[in-house]
């Protein structure tokens, strides 16, 4: 199995819900990423997380927060969004950082709208 | 931080034509990553290039790397409208860190 899944693929909440996203690997991948996505911008690096733990938060707003349950599994809580982080949000993971072995596996991605 | 620079912005060619797509970045790198986007879905890795390489070739693509000049260039030869995407460049100094530049979109008309 070389696929990433996201779940869901659209998210309309309004400012004051709670709502969760969801990423899947059975990769084997120890490396899992969030990147979130304005249109026609490249993906913009959120947190990085390596053998479940946090390894990277990029000063990301407390109002998105990650979570690693499991080696497969990450997931994005959100919280109180404002329209602008309406986005896509890409979930990927790879093998921890191997020069030779980089490459990052993407999911298809959750299109969130914020009302 | 590290972050790759293309051009063109934006390149529209004809079936069957070559395309040409240039990275600069600034610093130095372990290996330099292209991926490509179709609209609004997720990336795909397309091909990676270590430091000590030039070149490298995967199907219709070929990527060079010049680390004296800190850039890179990937070829698509015999393009196809499925090719049509947006393409990104990722040099990765080592790390958890893959600092996508700003793309260079495609569209290969039929």
């Amino acid at each position: 199995d070389t696929e990433v899944t996201q779940t869901p693929k659209h998210l309309v909440m309004g400012m004051t819900n709670k709502k969760s996203l969801k990423c899947e690997q059975h990769m084997g991948h120890r490396a899992m990423y969030w990147y979130k996505q304005k249109a026609k911008k490249p993906p913009e690096l959120m947190f990085v997380y390596s053998y479940e733990k946090l390894s990277i938060n990029e000063s990301v707003p407390s109002r998105f927060s990650p979570e690693c349950p499991n080696s497969s599994l990450l997931n994005l809580h959100l919280h109180a969004l404002q329209p602008e982080d309406s986005a896509l949000y890409l979930c990927a993971s790879s093998t921890p950082p191997i020069p030779q072995l980089d490459e990052q596996f993407f999911g298809p991605g959750t299109r969130l709208t914020v009302l | 931080s590290q972050q790759g620079e293309e051009d063109p912005q934006a390149l529209s060619i004809q079936e069957g034509e070559n395309a040409t797509m240039n990275c600069s970045y600034k610093t130095s790198i372990n290996n330099l990553q292209w991926y490509r986007q179709n609209s609004g879905r997720g990336l795909v890795h397309l091909i990676l290039i270590r430091s000590n390489e030039r070149e490298k070739h995967s199907g219709r693509l070929r990527v060079t790397l010049d680390t004296s000049k800190k850039s890179s260039s990937l070829l698509i030869t015999a393009s196809r409208a499925a090719d049509t995407a947006s393409y990104f460049c990722a040099p990765n100094t080592g790390g958890f860190k893959t600092i996508f530049g700003a793309g260079t979109r495609l569209f290969v008309k039929a």
